[in-house]
């Protein structure tokens, strides 16, 4: 069955640091998605991606996320300065059917 | 907007009996609905969805659009089914699939 992987599983990084999550989606759809849950909370859209643009964003995703599939396989997440509420785990999809295993993001 | 609700954060059943798992939504339009299951230490699966009107692993959930309501039923619960299940809404947008969860319910399958 095909599925979606998403690198690292674990990322610990300083406030201020700069981070990239990496996925890597089932090739042949179309749309792909990031999607954060923070600690005891619920599941939550970021972004969507189509065309090697952004289709839809949340109000989460401001100026210092930044998405975009460089090389037509890996899907990549950019925070430009983390700070301690970025702290979340951090999923990929590709569809509504399938996602990544998650990359818990701690920012110390 | 739409919004995902489920009352429960917890909820332990005894192994046999039946599960209920509650999930109201609000959406103006018509959504489609979904479960997920996401066991320990695994993704989030997809479990099922409205439109399917299929059973997995014994599941079932109907939707009802008066109550707002796409509440997960099981007759029998089995032990294997402890895990963390979300409901989702989901309104495309041309082709754009974006999920909205509910903040999951936990259920512990007491043996």
């Amino acid at each position: 069955e095909p599925e979606v992987t998403q690198t690292p599983s674990h990322q610990v990084t300083q406030m201020g640091q700069e981070v990239i999550l990496r996925c890597v989606p089932i090739s042949n759809h179309l749309y792909f998605y990031w999607y954060r849950q923070i600690l005891g909370q619920k599941v939550e859209f970021l972004v969507s991606f189509y065309n090697n643009e952004i289709s839809e964003k949340s109000e989460i995703f401001d100026d210092q996320f930044s998405v975009e599939r460089p090389d037509g396989s890996n899907f990549t997440l950019k925070i430009r300065s983390t700070k301690l509420e970025d702290s979340a785990m951090y999923f990929c999809a590709s569809s509504s059917a399938f996602f990544g295993q998650g990359t818990r993001l701690t920012v110390v | 907007a739409q919004r995902v609700t489920q009352p429960e954060k917890l909820l332990s059943v005894f192994k046999g009996a039946p599960v209920e798992l509650k999930c109201n939504y609000s959406y103006s339009g018509s959504p489609e609905l979904f479960w997920y299951v996401q066991y320990s230490r695994q993704r989030l699966q997809l479990l099922l969805r409205h439109i399917s009107r299929e059973s997995i692993k014994g599941f079932t959930a109907d939707l009802n659009k008066g109550e707002t309501s796409f509440h997960l039923k099981k007759p029998f619960a089995q032990e294997e089914d402890s895990a963390m299940y979300y409901c989702a809404l989901r309104v495309s947008n041309f082709g754009n699939e974006k999920l909205t969860f509910g903040t999951g319910t936990r259920l512990t399958i007491i043996p």
